[in-house]
């Protein structure tokens, strides 16, 4: 099993790209979330979607938009980039939360927006 | 959602016991108390979660009072490789299951 997979690792745009973020989990889990991690800083949930077919906003949504493909996938999309957007991105996944289960991370994506 | 406070830093010397606590003061009946280890440039990995008393795994104990207003994450024997950032999470058990709340971490420098 790879878990939760994320592509790319490394990612550098100029202000106004747009770019995805693509996330996969094989652990055939309902929960899927997409966290920033600035500098020196916890994680901040962006969106989540607690199963397939719905998303729901976190705490940091705005310049972003998500979309659950399936129940692997689920993808991030900035459309037009910031520098303010200069952050490590992680996708997790998991069974639902309600029942106390643990979320589970991808690698991350380091993205510079210049 | 309750809020957390954590040390922001610790620092420890290998071989031994090192107990980290989390304040969680509005922590809500029905809610779980989860840990998260992180390492430089890995996404969070889980630790330990538990609900009341003691909960004990491989790895670490949880401790929890009767009021669950707080919680001590114990490592028993650190090790260089302990070093990383701790989190105290409380999982809300219904309604907004996906809004948890990281915040700074407790940062445990393990030295030689």
């Amino acid at each position: 099993n790879a878990g939760v997979t994320q592509t790319p690792k490394f990612q550098v745009l100029k202000t106004g790209q747009s770019m995805t973020l693509q996330c996969a989990q094989d652990m055939n889990h309902n929960s899927m979330y997409w966290y920033r991690q600035d500098p020196g800083m916890g994680l901040r949930l962006i969106y989540y979607s607690a199963s397939e077919g719905t998303t729901d906003k976190g705490e940091v949504p705005n310049g972003y938009n998500v979309s659950r493909l399936n129940k692997r996938e689920f993808s991030l999309r900035l459309e037009s980039a910031a520098p303010s957007q200069t952050s490590v991105y992680f996708c997790a996944s998991s069974e639902l939360l309600a029942q106390g289960n643990e979320q589970f991370f991808g690698p991350g994506t380091r993205l510079t927006v210049l | 959602l309750a809020k957390t406070t954590q040390p922001i830093s610790m620092d420890s010397y290998e071989g031994q016991e090192v107990n980290i606590t989390c304040s969680h003061n509005n922590i809500a009946t029905n809610d779980y108390i989860t840990w998260y280890q992180q390492f430089p440039s890995q996404g969070p990995r889980f630790i330990i979660q538990g609900y009341k008393t003691k909960v004990t795994n491989e790895v670490a104990s949880l401790f929890i009072p009767a009021d669950r207003k707080s919680s001590t994450l114990s490592l028993p024997r650190v090790s260089l490789s302990d070093t990383a950032v701790y989190y105290c999470l409380v999982v809300p058990i219904s309604g907004n299951t996906g809004k948890l709340i990281f915040g700074q971490g407790t940062t445990l420098q393990v030295k030689p």
